[in-house]
């Protein structure tokens, strides 16, 4: 079976300081691979997905990139958080399209920025 | 462009009692929808899914009914619990071939049941 993992679990950062987050997925290959935000008490968005390695779209202009450096890795980074940065990060993996296009989602990543 | 409504929480209930959660979209095409369910301090899971009209969506006791004619997936559940209480998304998903699905969530709905 599939899982997807996400580390680190919670993170505590200042200001101006760098990030990377990791999300690995096991169990399936050559997915589509997504990176979320969830604001506190808001819904999600969208930041960036990947259709394959070293392959990224990003969805909205911000301080925050991401990178695919191995078909089940997917990292996101800033050199330089913001305090807007603060915020519950989700990565999220699908099937590529013939089959179902659920996605499914990995634990989180809480991020606060002081 | 596509989009969710979904309706605004807080919804506290009693145990036992009888729950709906509307959601309505907005899509040029033929979207796949879902319900996602996040209990606190996790990711989210997916609860169902529908992915073409009149299909019924069910698990753990909540169903949805994908109804084209009016936009609507409404969650439903005959009698909660009050491990059911987590913060409810409405979404749909635009296929793209053979690029990734894009899904599309509401703002989400926060339940809470009552012992």
């Amino acid at each position: 079976s599939q899982t997807i993992h996400q580390w680190p679990a919670t993170l505590v950062q200042p200001v101006g300081s760098p990030l990377s987050l990791e999300c690995t997925v096991e169990g399936t290959s050559n997915p589509n691979l997504y990176w979320y935000r969830q604001a506190a008490g808001r819904g999600l968005q969208l930041l960036f997905y990947s259709v394959g390695i070293g392959q990224i779209s990003s969805e909205v202009p911000q301080n925050l990139s991401a990178s695919r450096p191995q078909d089940r890795q997917f990292i996101l980074s800033s050199k330089k958080l913001l305090l807007s940065d603060s915020g519950f990060y989700l990565c999220a993996w699908s099937v590529k399209a013939g089959g179902t296009d659920t996605q499914y989602f990995g634990p989180g990543t809480r991020l606060t920025v002081l | 462009g596509d989009s969710v409504t979904q309706m605004e929480g807080p919804v506290t209930l009693s145990e036992e009692a009888f729950l709906t959660i509307n959601c309505t979209y907005t899509a040029t095409g033929y979207p796949s929808l879902f319900w996602y369910v996040q209990y606190p301090g996790e990711g989210l899971q997916l609860l169902l899914k529908a992915t073409k009209a009149d299909d019924k969506g069910s698990n753990k006791g909540f169903e949805a009914t994908y109804r084209k004619e009016t936009t609507s997936f409404h969650l439903e559940k005959g009698s909660v619990q009050v491990s059911d209480s987590a913060v409810y998304f409405c979404a749909l998903s635009d296929q793209r071939g053979s690029s990734a699905s894009k899904i599309i969530f509401g703002s989400g709905t926060r339940l809470s049941i009552r012992p």
